[in-house]
């Protein structure tokens, strides 16, 4: 079976500094690996994808995530952060099945100090 | 851009009624999904549908829930006879094809059960 966990439930960052919201994986397979985000009171956004291409993904609103198959992980980056960058963060992990479902981790939420 | 629109989005009902969520999935994709948040939780899978039919389901899928693609347009979740734990976000996701596609995410539904 395939999951993922987020490492930390809540991160706090101040605006222009670097941010990482950690990610490892488990999966039987190569796996399609996802990092969506939620804006308070707002739907499920997709910031980028891994998809057994380039190991690192460059998402949305300058947010990048790399693959690491020897440390099964796939964190998520932005070198500086922005105060409308405050929200929700999942990682996610789509199953290899026709189904495809999607398994979402626990989710991080970004703080950003001004 | 094509997106997966939801109505309505808040819904407040009984115990006991029953109530439908719907949902418009991007008009050219054939997977369809239903997931749900509870408040503070980990977004949860319910069920896939494909070729007008389940395939697969969740636990929390019980025979309080049932999914119908009516018309070929919407895409609508049942819940038969609400319980106070049924109250949550639930959220329709639609995929065009491929299990390393991406899922787009509707806005969610808000339901409330008092």
């Amino acid at each position: 079976a395939q999951s993922v966990t987020q490492l930390d439930s809540h991160v706090s960052v101040s605006e222009g500094t670097p941010v990482l919201l950690r990610c490892n994986y488990s999966s039987s397979y190569s796996p399609s690996l996802f990092w969506y985000v939620q804006h308070p009171n707002k739907g499920l956004q997709l910031l980028l994808k891994y998809t057994s291409a380039a190991t690192l993904v460059k998402g949305i609103n300058g947010f990048e995530a790399e693959f690491k198959k020897s440390e099964t992980s796939f964190h998520l980056t932005k070198p500086s952060a922005h105060m409308s960058d405050a929200a929700e963060y999942f990682c996610v992990v789509s199953e290899y099945s026709s189904a495809s479902k999607i398994i979402f981790g626990s989710g991080t939420r970004l703080s950003i100090r001004p | 851009e094509p997106e997966v629109t939801q109505t309505p989005s808040h819904q407040v009902t009984q115990m006991g009624q029953e109530v439908i969520l719907r949902c418009v999935p991007i008009s050219n994709h054939l997977y369809f999904y239903w997931y749900r948040q509870i408040l503070g939780q980990k977004v949860e899978f319910l069920v896939s549908f494909y070729n007008n039919e389940i395939s697969e389901k969740s636990e929390i899928f019980d025979d309080q829930f049932s999914v119908e693609r009516p018309d070929g347009s919407n895409f609508t979740l049942k819940i038969r006879s609400t319980k106070l734990e049924d109250s949550a976000m639930y959220f329709c996701a639609s995929r065009r094809g491929g299990s390393t596609d991406t899922q787009y995410f509707g806005p969610g539904t808000r339901l409330t059960v008092l």
